[in-house]
Protein backbone atom coordinates (compact mmCIF):
# COMPACT_ATOMS: atom_id res chain seq x y z
CA UNK A 1 0.00 0.00 0.00
CA UNK A 2 0.89 4.09 0.05
CA UNK A 3 1.82 4.10 -3.59
CA UNK A 4 2.34 7.73 -4.98
CA UNK A 5 2.83 8.27 -8.84
CA UNK A 6 3.66 11.30 -10.76
CA UNK A 7 2.78 12.01 -14.26
CA UNK A 8 5.01 13.22 -16.49
CA UNK A 9 8.26 11.26 -15.02
CA UNK A 10 10.45 13.79 -17.76
CA UNK A 11 9.66 16.08 -19.83
CA UNK A 12 11.51 19.02 -21.63
CA UNK A 13 9.92 21.64 -22.53
CA UNK A 14 10.83 25.62 -24.30
CA UNK A 15 11.22 28.68 -21.97
CA UNK A 16 8.34 30.46 -21.74
CA UNK A 17 5.10 27.08 -22.01
CA UNK A 18 3.84 26.05 -18.56
CA UNK A 19 4.00 22.57 -17.00
CA UNK A 20 1.85 20.65 -15.09
CA UNK A 21 2.50 18.02 -13.30
CA UNK A 22 -0.06 15.45 -11.22
CA UNK A 23 0.73 13.80 -8.10
CA UNK A 24 -1.29 10.82 -7.59
CA UNK A 25 -2.32 8.37 -3.87
CA UNK A 26 -2.99 4.88 -5.77
CA UNK A 27 -4.05 3.37 -2.81
CA UNK A 28 -4.95 5.69 0.01
CA UNK A 29 -6.49 8.93 0.50
CA UNK A 30 -3.95 11.91 0.99
CA UNK A 31 -5.13 14.30 4.05
CA UNK A 32 -2.13 17.01 2.68
CA UNK A 33 0.22 16.61 -0.27
CA UNK A 34 3.64 18.43 -0.25
CA UNK A 35 5.76 19.77 -3.27
CA UNK A 36 9.42 19.55 -3.29
CA UNK A 37 12.05 20.54 -5.96
CA UNK A 38 15.57 19.61 -5.88
CA UNK A 39 18.27 20.12 -7.49
CA UNK A 40 21.48 18.50 -8.51
CA UNK A 41 23.80 17.21 -4.83
CA UNK A 42 20.95 19.08 -2.58
CA UNK A 43 18.68 18.53 -0.04
CA UNK A 44 15.12 18.52 -0.94
CA UNK A 45 13.11 21.84 -0.59
CA UNK A 46 9.81 22.19 0.18
CA UNK A 47 8.11 24.03 -1.69
CA UNK A 48 4.43 24.24 -0.65
CA UNK A 49 1.77 21.89 1.18
CA UNK A 50 -2.01 21.46 -0.19
CA UNK A 51 -4.55 20.05 1.68
CA UNK A 52 -7.61 18.90 -0.51
CA UNK A 53 -10.26 21.86 -1.18
CA UNK A 54 -8.05 24.50 0.31
CA UNK A 55 -5.10 27.00 -1.07
CA UNK A 56 -1.71 25.75 -0.80
CA UNK A 57 0.16 27.48 1.62
CA UNK A 58 3.91 28.17 -0.31
CA UNK A 59 7.10 28.57 1.74
CA UNK A 60 9.22 31.06 1.64
CA UNK A 61 10.66 32.42 -1.70
CA UNK A 62 8.52 30.35 -3.42
CA UNK A 63 5.79 32.11 -6.28
CA UNK A 64 3.08 31.53 -5.81
CA UNK A 65 1.69 32.81 -9.40
CA UNK A 66 4.38 30.88 -11.22
CA UNK A 67 3.89 27.00 -9.10
CA UNK A 68 0.41 26.73 -8.99
CA UNK A 69 -0.88 24.39 -6.68
CA UNK A 70 -4.44 22.43 -7.10
CA UNK A 71 -6.02 19.92 -4.72
CA UNK A 72 -9.10 19.01 -6.19
CA UNK A 73 -9.82 15.48 -4.56
CA UNK A 74 -8.34 13.05 -1.59
CA UNK A 75 -6.11 11.37 -4.53
CA UNK A 76 -4.83 14.04 -6.93
CA UNK A 77 -2.57 17.06 -6.92
CA UNK A 78 -1.01 18.96 -9.64
CA UNK A 79 1.95 21.45 -9.91
CA UNK A 80 1.82 24.39 -12.75
CA UNK A 81 4.83 25.71 -13.70
CA UNK A 82 3.83 28.68 -15.48
CA UNK A 83 6.61 30.20 -17.66
CA UNK A 84 8.95 28.12 -17.29
CA UNK A 85 12.67 29.32 -17.45
CA UNK A 86 16.08 27.31 -17.61
CA UNK A 87 16.54 28.25 -13.92
CA UNK A 88 13.41 26.13 -13.11
CA UNK A 89 14.97 22.65 -14.68
CA UNK A 90 15.02 20.54 -11.39
CA UNK A 91 13.78 17.13 -9.97
CA UNK A 92 10.03 17.98 -8.93
CA UNK A 93 8.98 15.22 -5.93
CA UNK A 94 5.88 15.06 -4.84
CA UNK A 95 4.27 13.40 -1.29
CA UNK A 96 1.26 12.27 0.37
CA UNK A 97 0.71 12.06 4.25
CA UNK A 98 -2.69 9.85 4.86
CA UNK A 99 -2.00 5.49 4.82
CA UNK A 100 -3.99 2.69 5.75
CA UNK A 101 -2.92 2.16 9.43
CA UNK A 102 -4.01 4.38 12.59
CA UNK A 103 -1.48 6.70 12.22
CA UNK A 104 -0.57 8.46 9.34
CA UNK A 105 2.15 10.36 9.81
CA UNK A 106 5.11 8.99 7.28
CA UNK A 107 5.05 10.62 3.81
CA UNK A 108 5.13 8.45 0.74
CA UNK A 109 6.96 10.12 -2.64
CA UNK A 110 6.34 10.06 -6.02
CA UNK A 111 8.71 9.14 -8.29
CA UNK A 112 9.69 12.59 -9.38
CA UNK A 113 9.60 14.71 -12.39
CA UNK A 114 12.57 15.40 -14.30
CA UNK A 115 11.65 19.07 -15.83
CA UNK A 116 14.28 20.31 -18.28
CA UNK A 117 13.81 23.64 -19.69
CA UNK A 118 15.48 24.53 -22.85
CA UNK B 1 20.19 26.95 13.60
CA UNK B 2 18.56 24.30 11.09
CA UNK B 3 15.97 22.30 12.05
CA UNK B 4 17.88 19.06 11.43
CA UNK B 5 21.33 18.49 11.01
CA UNK B 6 22.99 15.85 9.36
CA UNK B 7 26.80 14.86 9.03
CA UNK B 8 26.67 14.58 5.11
CA UNK B 9 29.39 12.80 4.90
CA UNK B 10 30.69 11.14 2.56
CA UNK B 11 31.25 7.63 4.71
CA UNK B 12 32.79 4.78 2.30
CA UNK B 13 32.55 1.65 4.27
CA UNK B 14 33.62 -1.94 3.33
CA UNK B 15 31.22 -4.40 2.54
CA UNK B 16 30.17 -6.39 5.92
CA UNK B 17 30.89 -3.43 8.25
CA UNK B 18 28.71 -1.44 10.61
CA UNK B 19 28.35 2.55 10.01
CA UNK B 20 26.18 5.04 11.98
CA UNK B 21 24.67 8.15 11.48
CA UNK B 22 23.34 10.41 13.93
CA UNK B 23 20.88 13.58 13.29
CA UNK B 24 20.28 16.36 15.74
CA UNK B 25 17.19 18.10 16.05
CA UNK B 26 16.32 21.19 17.36
CA UNK B 27 12.58 21.44 18.25
CA UNK B 28 11.91 19.68 21.56
CA UNK B 29 8.35 19.34 20.60
CA UNK B 30 9.05 17.16 17.86
CA UNK B 31 7.43 13.60 17.89
CA UNK B 32 7.83 12.07 14.27
CA UNK B 33 11.26 10.38 13.19
CA UNK B 34 11.41 8.96 10.29
CA UNK B 35 15.11 7.64 8.03
CA UNK B 36 14.39 7.64 4.53
CA UNK B 37 16.88 6.54 2.01
CA UNK B 38 17.22 8.27 -1.91
CA UNK B 39 19.18 6.51 -4.44
CA UNK B 40 20.56 9.22 -6.73
CA UNK B 41 17.99 10.38 -9.25
CA UNK B 42 15.55 8.78 -7.37
CA UNK B 43 12.86 9.70 -5.31
CA UNK B 44 13.31 9.40 -1.70
CA UNK B 45 11.82 5.93 0.16
CA UNK B 46 10.68 5.52 3.91
CA UNK B 47 13.47 3.10 5.55
CA UNK B 48 11.62 3.32 9.03
CA UNK B 49 9.92 5.22 11.33
CA UNK B 50 11.97 5.75 14.22
CA UNK B 51 9.67 4.98 17.97
CA UNK B 52 10.87 6.04 21.52
CA UNK B 53 12.10 2.66 22.89
CA UNK B 54 13.99 2.19 19.53
CA UNK B 55 13.11 -0.63 17.08
CA UNK B 56 14.81 -2.55 14.27
CA UNK B 57 14.43 -4.27 10.98
CA UNK B 58 16.87 -6.64 10.04
CA UNK B 59 20.44 -5.09 9.66
CA UNK B 60 18.66 -1.64 10.67
CA UNK B 61 18.40 -0.23 14.23
CA UNK B 62 17.04 2.82 14.82
CA UNK B 63 17.12 4.52 17.87
CA UNK B 64 15.81 8.16 19.68
CA UNK B 65 17.44 10.13 22.15
CA UNK B 66 14.87 12.37 23.60
CA UNK B 67 17.37 14.41 25.99
CA UNK B 68 20.13 15.19 24.09
CA UNK B 69 17.46 15.39 20.70
CA UNK B 70 18.99 13.45 18.16
CA UNK B 71 18.22 9.90 16.34
CA UNK B 72 20.36 7.32 15.08
CA UNK B 73 20.93 4.72 12.14
CA UNK B 74 23.18 1.77 12.67
CA UNK B 75 23.34 -0.55 9.78
CA UNK B 76 25.30 -3.80 10.49
CA UNK B 77 26.75 -5.99 8.20
CA UNK B 78 26.69 -3.25 5.46
CA UNK B 79 26.22 -4.43 2.37
CA UNK B 80 27.02 -2.48 -1.78
CA UNK B 81 22.74 -1.85 -2.53
CA UNK B 82 23.03 0.12 0.99
CA UNK B 83 24.84 2.67 -0.81
CA UNK B 84 22.20 5.57 -0.97
CA UNK B 85 22.47 9.12 0.61
CA UNK B 86 20.02 8.36 4.26
CA UNK B 87 17.80 11.68 5.24
CA UNK B 88 16.64 12.42 8.72
CA UNK B 89 13.00 13.54 8.62
CA UNK B 90 11.52 15.25 11.63
CA UNK B 91 7.85 16.21 12.13
CA UNK B 92 5.51 17.07 14.72
CA UNK B 93 1.99 15.42 15.37
CA UNK B 94 -0.03 18.41 15.21
CA UNK B 95 1.71 20.09 11.63
CA UNK B 96 1.88 19.07 8.27
CA UNK B 97 5.81 20.42 8.71
CA UNK B 98 8.37 18.12 8.06
CA UNK B 99 11.88 18.71 8.36
CA UNK B 100 13.96 17.16 6.26
CA UNK B 101 18.11 16.80 6.80
CA UNK B 102 20.37 17.44 4.07
CA UNK B 103 21.22 13.63 3.97
CA UNK B 104 24.23 11.72 4.87
CA UNK B 105 26.08 9.64 1.82
CA UNK B 106 27.05 6.37 2.15
CA UNK B 107 29.32 4.25 -0.18
CA UNK B 108 29.52 0.49 0.74
CA UNK B 109 32.91 -0.61 -0.99
CA UNK B 110 33.58 -4.44 -2.17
Amino acid sequence: GAVVSQHPSWVICKSGTSVKIECRSLDFQATTMFWYRQFPKQSLMLMATSNEGSKATYEQGVEKDKFLINHASLTLSTLTVTSAHPEDSSFYICSARGGTSGLSYEQYFGPGTRLTVT
Amino acid sequence: RKEVEQDPGPFNVPEGATVAFNCTYSNSASQSFFWYRQDCRKEPKLLMSVYSSGNEDGRFTAQLNRASQYISLLIRDSKLSDSATYLCVVNMYTGNQFYFGTGTSLTVIP
